[in-house]
């Protein structure tokens, strides 16, 4: 049980476009979802705290209006990258929780690269 | 020239020896930790949690210890196995939301 998965797996772009990820969790409904960045060699960085039918929280640093997310339903987050440019090239991950303990469930993860 | 940020530690292990990889966090309001351990091109994954009114905690294999006086965490694993190369990340809570603050991170290596 407690599965989160993401799509896509992996996404390459032009500078410019817009690019859309998405995190469902499969079998239990997510109070909260996180969207994480890392870049190679890194840690996972915290970008935004969503929770179902309000808006994200983001953190310091992450500008609301270039990386756009959406949590419309108890099982699916968005992540939109607005005007991506090669310096958003990065590792997404999203978690989830189920709003029973403190443990997040964790996607396998969105590679996107940006040309 | 290196940069900043780019080389994580490595711990290089033989097949069988015990590992350990330790942790420092930041928040000493924090009460509850988790390891992670986080394989190339893949999301992280659950290893063992606890709690700040424990100082251990076993699961299969692993056990964590929490000291809360010098904030530090380590993640022991027995008897390492191949299969345990990987990443491994200490995270704790970063106070209300649940959100989670990530340590920088651990290149296990286990030769044969």
């Amino acid at each position: 049980g407690a599965v989160v998965s993401q799509h896509p797996s992996w996404v390459i772009c032009k500078s410019g476009t817009s690019v859309k990820i998405e995190c469902r969790s499969l079998d239990f409904q997510a109070t909260t979802m996180f969207w994480y960045r890392q870049f190679p060699k890194q840690s996972l960085m915290l970008m935004a705290t969503s929770n179902e039918g309000s808006k994200a929280t983001y953190e310091q640093g992450v500008e609301k209006d270039k990386f756009l997310i959406n949590h419309a339903s108890l099982t699916l987050s968005t992540l939109t990258v607005t005007s991506a440019h090669p310096e958003d090239s990065s590792f997404y991950i999203c978690s989830a929780r189920t709003g029973v303990g403190d443990e997040q469930f964790f996607g396998p993860g969105t590679r996107l690269t940006v040309l | 020239g290196e940069s900043v940020g780019l080389h994580l530690p490595t711990l290089s292990v033989q097949e069988g020896d015990n590992s350990i990889i330790n942790c420092a966090y930041s928040n000493s309001a924090s009460d509850y930790f988790i390891w992670y351990k986080q394989e190339s091109g893949k999301g992280p994954q659950f290893i063992i949690d606890i709690r700040s009114n424990m100082d251990k905690r076993q699961g299969q294999r692993v056990t964590v210890l929490l000291n809360k006086t010098v904030k530090h965490l380590s993640l022991q694993i027995a008897a390492t196995q191949p299969g345990d190369s990987a990443v491994y990340f200490c995270a704790e809570n970063k106070g209300s939301g649940y959100a989670l603050n990530f340590g920088k991170g651990t290149s296990l290596l286990v030769t044969p």
